[in-house]
């Protein structure tokens, strides 16, 4: 099956630093790629979607400029958490979906935790 | 756009009961409902999936109906195990729309 893998598996960094997460799409090519960020026992809730070569799309209320998202190739996002305050200490997931694939086939990542202290 | 709800939020069973959890959709186009199985501090997994052309698929002690007129979809686990503890989502999406997820239903499984 289709492997997602993200990097850090968790981080703690102080507050006001900045803090990038990986995620990549290992044996698949994936068109588009979703960020979610879970806190405790709550659900998923989507902070953005993109797709390679775009700019990403923001959900509402998701400071597009406080959570950078690059997606410069089929394999790979990053999530980039800027001037990280303990609010946004969190269990961050991506998921990647081939397009090309058809409608199915959305897989997630292992997720990192963000801690900030 | 899509809103998903999901009920029972905690669920406890007996080792061998059977499970239900339910789930209802707002937008009359979405097609593809996916359930996931996630693990205390890990990744959701897909567990089973069903689109809107088949009203019931089953996997083994799985089972996932769905009810298109009134817009609800469930889960069914039978000969529940302790392994099967977990919080379940259900999910929701129109075609190629971003994917809607539930509130999540903590089961727990007493042996």
């Amino acid at each position: 099956g289709a492997v997602v893998s993200q990097h850090p598996s968790w981080v703690i960094c102080k507050s006001g630093t900045s803090v990038k997460i990986e995620c990549r799409s290992l044996d698949f090519q994936a068109t588009t790629m979703f960020w979610y960020r879970q806190f405790p026992k709550q659900s998923l809730m989507l902070m953005a979607t993109s797709n390679e070569g775009s700019k990403a799309t923001y959900e509402q209320g998701v400071e597009k400029d406080k959570f950078l998202i690059n997606h410069a190739s089929l394999t790979l996002s990053t999530l980039t958490v800027t001037s990280a305050h303990p609010e946004d200490s969190s269990f961050y997931i991506c998921s990647a979906r081939d397009l090309r694939q058809g409608e199915e086939g959305q897989f997630f990542g292992p997720g990192t935790r963000l801690t900030v202290l | 756009g899509e809103n998903v709800e999901q009920h029972p939020s905690t669920l406890s069973v007996q080792e061998g009961d059977s499970a239900v959890i339910k789930c209802t959709y707002s937008d009359s186009a979405s097609n593809y409902f996916p359930w996931y199985k996630q693990e205390l501090g890990k990744r959701p997994q897909l567990i089973i999936d069903i689109r809107s052309n088949v009203g019931e698929k089953k996997d083994q002690r799985i089972a996932v109906t769905l009810n298109k007129t009134a817009k609800h979809f469930s889960l069914h686990i039978t000969e529940t195990q302790p392994e099967d503890s977990a919080v379940y989502f259900c999910a929701a999406r129109a075609g190629f729309q971003k994917l809607v997820f539930g509130t999540g239903t903590r089961l727990l499984v007493s042996p």
